[in-house]
């Protein structure tokens, strides 16, 4: 079974450009979750969908940040213009989306974005 | 306050030998759910354990195992016998009985180097 898969890996861009991150989760899963990690920090919940709905976009910095998972399957996270605060490790990871507390979330290898 | 804390500095261990990251969270909600995750240099997050607030044992995984102190709110990972593949960042987090936005919280990580 093929594991969440994230691309590109690294991006390097300037601040004020436009940035776009790709993600196609675990065959099956309904769930779907973008996670910033900035460095030495633990990630943190930027949205989460079930199929196509955004169900938890609360800490999603709107004015700058959107999201789509078109056809409930793979997402995209985009930010439009980044920012120098942006640089940090985007994490996508899914799950199979039945809400038990001991629901397990699997991980892509995450885009290293780095903002100059 | 923190619903995760990982307090610890780096740490070090010996081949062979076993090694306890510890781990304390927050929460006034009867039902939660604790995670251990593995993020070696490549970036993935590996699921390594999972605790439940009711469950009646601690949990064991491989060379995995987990003492969970309820009362003490602690949830510390020990791993017996350490490998050198071991080295890698580990993080604890915490999933809560929140209903449909119930999201996986995570601490900022301890990084664990083992040495030969």
């Amino acid at each position: 079974e093929a594991g969440v898969v994230q691309s590109p890996r690294y991006k390097i861009i300037e601040k004020k450009q436009p940035v776009a991150f790709w993600c196609n989760p675990i065959s099956g899963h309904n769930t779907l979750y973008w996670y910033r990690q900035n460095l030495g920090q633990g990630p943190e919940l930027l949205i989460r969908y079930e199929n196509e709905e955004a169900v938890d976009d609360s800490q999603l910095p709107k004015d700058r940040f959107s999201a789509e998972r078109l056809k409930g399957v793979d997402s995209t996270l985009k930010i439009q213009p980044a920012e120098l605060g942006d640089s940090a490790v985007y994490l996508c990871a899914s799950s199979r989306g039945f809400r038990g507390l001991n629901e397990k979330l699997f991980f892509g290898s995450g885009t290293q974005l780095s903002v100059l | 306050a923190q619903k995760i804390t990982q307090t610890q500095p780096g740490m070090f261990v010996q081949e062979k030998e076993a090694v306890t990251l510890d781990c304390t969270y927050d929460t006034s909600d009867p039902s939660y759910g604790l995670f251990w995750y593995k993020q070696p240099s490549s970036g993935e997050m590996i699921f390594l354990i999972y605790q439940g607030s009711y469950d009646q044992q601690n949990a064991t995984e491989g060379r995995y195992s987990l003492n969970f102190q309820k009362a003490r709110k602690s949830a510390n990972l020990v791993i017996s016998a350490s490998q050198l593949g071991d080295s890698a960042m580990y993080f604890c987090a915490m999933r809560e009985d929140t209903g449909a936005n119930s999201k996986l919280t995570f601490g900022k990580g301890i990084t664990l180097s083992v040495r030969p």
